[in-house]
């Protein structure tokens, strides 16, 4: 049983510029959620996506934006990247049914904004 | 808007030993979901235990067990027999039922000493 995969593991990028990353939601989910976690600290929440739509909201600019495809699978796109960009991006996925909301993290993408 | 605090930033335990990491949160919400995660050095965030508030019965996984205070809002983990593989950073988040916004604490460090 495959667990929630994240692509690229680490990147480098400089002030700016736009990044997109990815995440392939574990087996049977189909509800993808994006966080940025900063060292030392807790994840924060940023989006989630279900039925392709974005659900859900964290207190995030609109330099934030995602998408999610029909096979559940899904992209966080950040455009004109602040050095306080630079954080571990974790995605979680779950089975959107009422009492199912136990996210399963996938190992994150290390982004360094230069 | 919910906050999870978790006031010991680090704590230490020597192998074999137990000890309760605390977790406090704020809500006006009257079901939800608890959690503790384990994220070890690796970064890969994992599920240690889950909660329904609306269960009075305290949730235990094998070592991990916990003590929920609804009306205290109050949700601690205890570790019995504490391995050196416990060793890692553990979040407390909670998550409003059929909501799917996440919150996590800051998280508390624990080291188990051999």
């Amino acid at each position: 049983d495959a667990g929630v995969t994240q692509s690229p593991t680490h990147l480098i990028k400089t002030r700016g510029q736009q990044v997109t990353l990815r995440c392939s939601p574990k087996s049977g989910h189909d509800t993808v959620s994006w966080y940025q976690q900063a060292l030392g600290q807790g994840p924060q929440f940023i989006f989630q996506y279900y039925e392709e739509e974005e659900r859900q909201r964290g207190n995030f600019p609109d330099r934030f934006s995602g998408h999610q495809f029909p096979n559940y699978s899904s992209e966080l796109n950040v455009n004109a990247l602040l050095l306080g960009d630079s954080a571990l991006y974790l995605c979680a996925s779950s089975f959107r049914l009422a009492g199912q909301d136990t996210q399963y993290f996938g190992p994150g993408t290390r982004l360094t904004v230069l | 808007a919910q906050t999870v605090t978790q006031s010991q930033p680090e704590m230490s335990v020597q192998e074999a030993e137990t000890v309760t990491l605390s977790c406090t949160y704020d809500t006006s919400e009257n079901n939800y979901y608890l959690f503790w995660y384990k994220q070890p050095p690796s970064r890969q965030m994992i599920l240690v235990i889950r909660q329904e508030a609306y269960k009075q019965q305290n949730a235990t996984e094998n070592r991990f067990s916990v003590n929920f205070q609804k009306a205290a809002k109050s949700f601690s983990l205890k570790i019995s027999d504490s391995q050196l593989g416990d060793t890692a950073m553990y979040f407390c988040a909670f998550i409003p039922f059929n909501a799917g916004k996440s919150t996590f604490g800051d998280g508390t460090t624990l080291t188990v000493k051999p």
